[in-house]
C-alpha cells in the first residue's frame, strides 16, 4: 500500500507570510495527488487536485507544485481565514489521506 | 448548488449494525461516482467506500471489507453505507463525497456514529 506522510504536521505563521506544506508518497503517484483544506467544525473543502490545479472558487494564493513521490502546497500570502488543518490525498491505486498540517497564526 | 445531506448516525453497541444515508441534489447523481469518508474524534481523515456511477462496482480499504457495504439508489439520488460488525474503532463523523475524475469534489456535513456498550 502507498503511504501518504505530511509535514510538518503543525505550522504557525504570520499574516502575508508565504507557507509551504508538504506531502511525501511512499511511491510515485503520478501526479494523482489532491489537497483538502478543514477548518474547525466544517467538513473538508477540495483545493487543488492533479497536483497544481486550483480548484473552482479557491483564492488564487493557493498552488500546488510537485510530482513522483513529493508535493507541496503552497499559500503566496497568509490571511486569518486560512487557519486550517490540511490534508493531502492520493488517488492513485485507491484513496489515502495525509496525517494533515495544523496551519496556525503565530 | 450541489448538497448532500447525511442522516443515520447515532450511538449503537459493538457488534451491531447502522445504516447511513446521503440524500443527493443539485447535480446529476447517476453521473457521478461517490464516496464515504470518516474522521474518528480529533483525527485524520480516512477513506471507508467508493461505488461507480451505475453502482456496479464498489471498492473498500482492508479496514472495512466484509463488514461495510457501499450501496446507491439512483432513482432516489440516495446513497448509502451498511455497516454491520461495529467495533469501537469505527466511532468517527461520517462524510458522503461526490467524485469528480477520482477527486472527492464536494462533501456533506457529516453524520456521527458512536460504537459504544
Amino acid at each position: 500500500d502507498i503511504q501518504m506522510t505530511q509535514s510538518p504536521s503543525l505550522l504557525s505563521a504570520s499574516v502575508g507570510d508565504r507557507v509551504t506544506l508538504s506531502c511525501k508518497a511512499s511511491q510515485s503517484i503520478y501526479n494523482s495527488l489532491a489537497w483538502y483544506q478543514q477548518k474547525l467544525g466544517e467538513a473538508p473543502k477540495l483545493l487543488i487536485y492533479d497536483a497544481n490545479s486550483l480548484q473552482t472558487g479557491i483564492p488564487s494564493r493557493f498552488s500546488g507544485s510537485g510530482s513522483g513521490t513529493d508535493y507541496t502546497l503552497t499559500i503566496s500570502s497568509l490571511q486569518p481565514e486560512d487557519v486550517a488543518t490540511y490534508f493531502c490525498q492520493k488517488y492513485y491505486s485507491g484513496w489515502t489521506f495525509g496525517g494533515g498540517t495544523k496551519l496556525e497564526l503565530k | 448548488e450541489v448538497q448532500l445531506v447525511e442522516t443515520g448516525g447515532g450511538l449503537v453497541q459493538p457488534g451491531r449494525s447502522l445504516k447511513l444515508s446521503c440524500v443527493a441534489s443539485g447535480f446529476t447523481f447517476n453521473n457521478y461516482w461517490m464516496s464515504w469518508t470518516r474522521q474518528a474524534p480529533g483525527k485524520g481523515l480516512e477513506w471507508v467506500a467508493s461505488i461507480t456511477n451505475s453502482g456496479g462496482s464498489t471498492y473498500y480499504p482492508d479496514s472495512v471489507k466484509g463488514r461495510f457495504t457501499i450501496s446507491r439508489d439512483n432513482a432516489q439520488n440516495t446513497l448509502y453505507l451498511q455497516m454491520n460488525s461495529l467495533r469501537s474503532e469505527d466511532t468517527a463523523t461520517y462524510y458522503c463525497t461526490r467524485m469528480d475524475y477520482y477527486v472527492m469534489d464536494a462533501w456533506g456535513q457529516g453524520a456521527s456514529v458512536t460504537v459504544s456498550s
